[in-house]
Parts: structure tokens; sequence; C-alpha cells
């Protein structure tokens, strides 16, 4: 079955750092994955997938992911963390069309 | 992409009682997705609605509890019938947004936070 997981329930990262939010998949012939962002009182917003191609994925916000086949990783990364990114980050795959999520990280900034 | 309008947006209900939660998407679509998200956890998918069928439900979700309509292929509607504090949760809908095999993604409504008393 298609599954995607996010190891890291927490992490805090100080402003202007790089940060790294981890999301590892289990899936079988080619992964469609994806990053979707939710702030508070909000509603899920998507920020960028990999379908085919370029190993690194660009998205909103200044966000990127990059897809490794070797390490069944899709990791979410930005060099300079903003505040504002604070924020539950989750991952997802397709499965039989319904869209699978990992159990989510909360991404934290301090300024 | 698809655009969803999800309404309400919030509620406050009294056990018991029943809230039908809407989603209107601006373009024809086939599935439609709801989902739950309890405080602090991650989204679970409730069930599947196909237009002109009865809703497909995933394990730990039934019909009774959770009714659904799909009267047409822009509109879905979801029922938390006899509601209990254990309900309180955010509620979303969702749509593929298919545009070739390899450029699809998944939108999202707004959700509606639900919260028993």
């Amino acid at each position: 079955a298609q599954s995607v997981a996010q190891p890291e329930d927490q992490v805090n990262v100080a402003e202007g750092n790089p940060l790294t939010v981890k999301c590892t998949y289990s899936v079988s012939g080619n992964p469609y994955l994806f990053w979707y962002v939710q702030y508070p009182n909000r509603g899920l917003q998507f920020l960028l997938k990999y379908i085919t191609g370029d190993n690194l994925v660009k998205g909103s916000y200044g966000f990127e992911a990059e897809f490794n086949k070797s390490q069944t990783s899709f990791h979410l990364k930005k060099p300079s963390a903003l505040v504002s990114d604070s924020a539950l980050y989750f991952c997802a795959v397709p499965a039989d069309e319904k869209l699978t999520f990992g159990t989510g990280t909360r991404l934290t900034i301090i300024p | 992409s698809a655009v969803i309008s999800q309404k309400p947006s919030r509620d406050i209900c009294q056990r018991g009682t029943s809230l039908t939660i809407q989603c209107q998407v601006d373009s024809q679509v086939t599935m439609m997705f709801w989902y739950r998200q309890q405080p602090g956890q991650s989204l679970t998918l409730i069930a599947t609605a196909n237009q002109g069928s009865e809703a497909t439900y995933e394990s730990g979700f039934v019909i009774d509890k959770f009714p659904i309509s799909r009267p047409n292929l822009t509109f879905s509607t979801l029922t938390v019938s006899n509601m209990s504090p254990e309900d309180s949760s955010i509620y979303l809908c969702s749509v593929e947004d298919r545009q070739t095999n390899h450029n699809y993604g998944y939108t999202f409504g707004s959700g509606t936070r639900l919260t028993v008393v």
C-alpha cells in the first residue's frame, strides 16, 4: 500500500536558518508525492508536488523539495526560514486516487 | 485549478443534533473526498463521493453517522449525525484536479471547524 511517513512531530528552527521537514515514502511504481501546509485556523494549502522529471521541485513561498529515490525520501526545504512559515506541514501520496497523508510536522520558527 | 467553497466555516453544536456541511466546486469533478482532522491529528479520509452512486466509506466510518449527498458534478454535502463531543474536528472536502496523467493535484476546501458541546 502507498504510504508516507513524517518522522518528526515537531521541528524548531531559528529565523533566517535553513529548514528541513522530513518525509519518507513507500510506494509501488513511480511515486507521485505532495506537500501541503496548514496555517492556524486555515484550510490546507498546496505547496508543491513531484510527478516526474527533475528531482528538485520548487513550490510556493520559497519552498522546495528533493526527491531521492535511493533513500525513498521527499524532504521539504527552505534556505532561510521566516516566522510566518510556522505552521503544520503534511506530505501525502495518492493511493487509489485518494490522497493519504503523513502524520504531520509542526514547524515553529523562533524569532 | 478548481476552487472550492465550503460552508459553514465553523459551528458550535449541541450533542445529539446534526450538522450538514456543503462544498461547491467551480468546475465539474468526478470524485469528491471528505476528510476529518481531529485536534492535533492528521487528515483521515471519511468517504469518496461519486455523482450518481452511493458514497464509498473508509473503514471506521458508516453512512448512518456520516450521510453524504452528491446530486451533481459540482456539489456535495456531508452530514455529521447525532453528534457527540468526540465529533469535534475540522471537516474538509477535496477534489482531484486532473489535467493530464502527469499533471494533477488535489484541492481542498477551507474546512469546517466543528465543536460539539
